[in-house]
């Protein structure tokens, strides 16, 4: 079975633009969360999504959203974007919401704001 | 939630056993301990998780003395692709109503030489 899947793997972006990263979860999840990961960080909480609705949020400003598809694939994207979004951006699944603390990560999408 | 304090590195050498231990002194009732390993430019990987006493799977064992105050992480004879860091998380259980963020830390940079 594959596991969880994003892309891009690596993009740059200009300060001011907008993204959109993407990810597909392990077929049957249904909850997808987002993390950022600066360098030498753990990684940080921003969104978490079931059955389409946002069950979770981070201390994330509003230039940060999220949305999640049918299929439970979802999108997180980030307007305005700042030098500091420069981040590996994760993408995690799990069969359920509560307490879900055995997650699955993707490999992540490499932002570089310049 | 708890917050989980952990050594920031550790140097071992292959063959060697290696314990992390991770202090969560303000652990709650309901709470379970976790721990990931991730690689360089990957996503963490879920490893072991307890609840009290000691946890065993083909990866690692974790101990869990009764107070529950702290949490040891064993890796049974180390490798080379050991090199990773290693966080501990603490949170709500399964079924808790929690909606499953997980908080990392700065985790514990494990070096294994040869």
């Amino acid at each position: 079975d594959a596991g969880v899947t994003q892309s891009p793997t690596h993009l740059i972006k200009t300060r001011g633009q907008h993204v959109t990263l993407r990810c597909s979860p392990i077929s049957g999840h249904k909850s997808v969360s987002w993390y950022q990961q600066v360098l030498g960080q753990g990684p940080q909480f921003i969104f978490q999504y079931y059955e389409k609705e946002e069950r979770g949020r981070g201390n994330f400003p509003d230039r940060f959203s999220a949305r999640q598809f049918p299929n439970y694939s979802s999108e997180l994207n980030v307007n305005a974007l700042l030098l500091g979004d420069s981040a590996l951006y994760l993408c995690a699944s799990s069969l359920v919401v509560t307490g879900a603390y055995e997650q699955y990560f993707g490999p992540g999408t490499r932002l570089t704001v310049t | 939630l708890a917050k989980t304090t952990q050594p920031i590195s550790m140097d071992s050498y292959e063959g060697q056993e290696v314990n992390i231990t991770c202090s969560h002194n303000n652990i709650a009732t309901n709470d379970y301990i976790t721990w990931y390993q991730q690689f360089p430019s990957q996503g963490p990987r879920f490893i072991i998780q307890g609840y009290k006493t000691k946890v065993t799977n083909e990866v690692a064992s974790l101990f869990i003395p009764a107070d529950r105050k702290s949490s040891t992480l064993s890796l049974p004879r180390v490798s080379l692709s050991d090199t990773a860091v290693y966080y501990c998380l603490v949170g709500d259980g399964p079924g808790s109503g929690n909606t499953g963020k997980l908080i990392f830390g700065q985790g514990t940079t494990l070096q294994v030489k040869p």
